[in-house]
């Protein structure tokens, strides 16, 4: 089976721009989350969707926004970037709301010059 | 959510046992212990979770003492493809809030040969 699978692998945008990254979750799996990874930092939580409802927020401002399909598959929209939004960003998924283990794509990278 | 507190670096050769060890003081009665691996541009990888005393499986062991309010994973004979960032998180490990996962800062660990 395919693992989490994202798109685009590297992306350059320029400030003010808007960008949306792409997310398809494991086969069966109903639950996808977002985070961004800032240079020599830990995963920062943006987004959690189960069964294509939005379940969960992280602190991050309303420029990003996010959904999910039918199919599971979920968008992460950013608007307006800024440079500080140059990150890796990450999708997980997982079985459902009870299963514990995550399952992580290899990211995007967003570089915004 | 309990805050953690772990190495920033450890290093090692190949063959010997790593242990990191994360302090965990205001951890909850539901919270559950999980570790997660990462590579440079990858994604986290799960590693293993647990709740009390010891868990193991094929890749490492997690101890816990009784108080819970730190643990130590254990990486038997190390190899140089272990050399990766490993973070420890706390939080529930089955309710809806785990689509939002914790990340500190993590442990960098480095094998030489």
């Amino acid at each position: 089976d395919a693992g989490v699978t994202q798109s685009p692998t590297h992306l350059i945008k320029t400030r003010g721009q808007q960008v949306t990254l792409r997310c398809s979750p494991i086969s069966g799996h109903k639950s996808v989350s977002w985070y961004q990874q800032v240079l020599g930092q830990g995963p920062q939580f943006i987004f959690q969707y189960y069964e294509k409802e939005e379940r969960g927020r992280g602190n991050f401002p309303d420029r990003f926004s996010a959904r999910q399909f039918p199919n599971y598959s979920s968008e992460l929209n950013v608007n307006a970037l800024l440079l500080g939004d140059s990150a890796l960003y990450l999708c997980a998924s997982r079985s459902g709301q009870g299963a514990y283990e995550q399952y992580f794509g290899p990211g995007t990278r967003l570089t915004v010059t | 959510l309990a805050k953690t507190t772990q190495p920033i670096s450890m290093d090692s050769y190949e063959g010997q046992e790593v242990n990191i060890t994360c302090s965990h003081n205001n951890i909850a009665t539901n919270d559950y212990i999980t570790w997660y691996q990462q590579f440079p541009s990858q994604g986290p990888r799960f590693i293993i979770q647990g709740y009390k005393t010891k868990v193991t499986n094929e890749v490492a062991s997690l101890f816990i003492p009784a108080d819970r309010k730190s643990s130590t994973l254990s990486l038997p004979r190390v190899s140089l493809s272990d050399t990766a960032v490993y973070y420890c998180l706390v939080g529930d490990g089955r309710g809806s809030t785990l689509g939002r996962l914790y990340f500190g800062r993590g442990t960098q660990l480095t094998v030489w040969p």
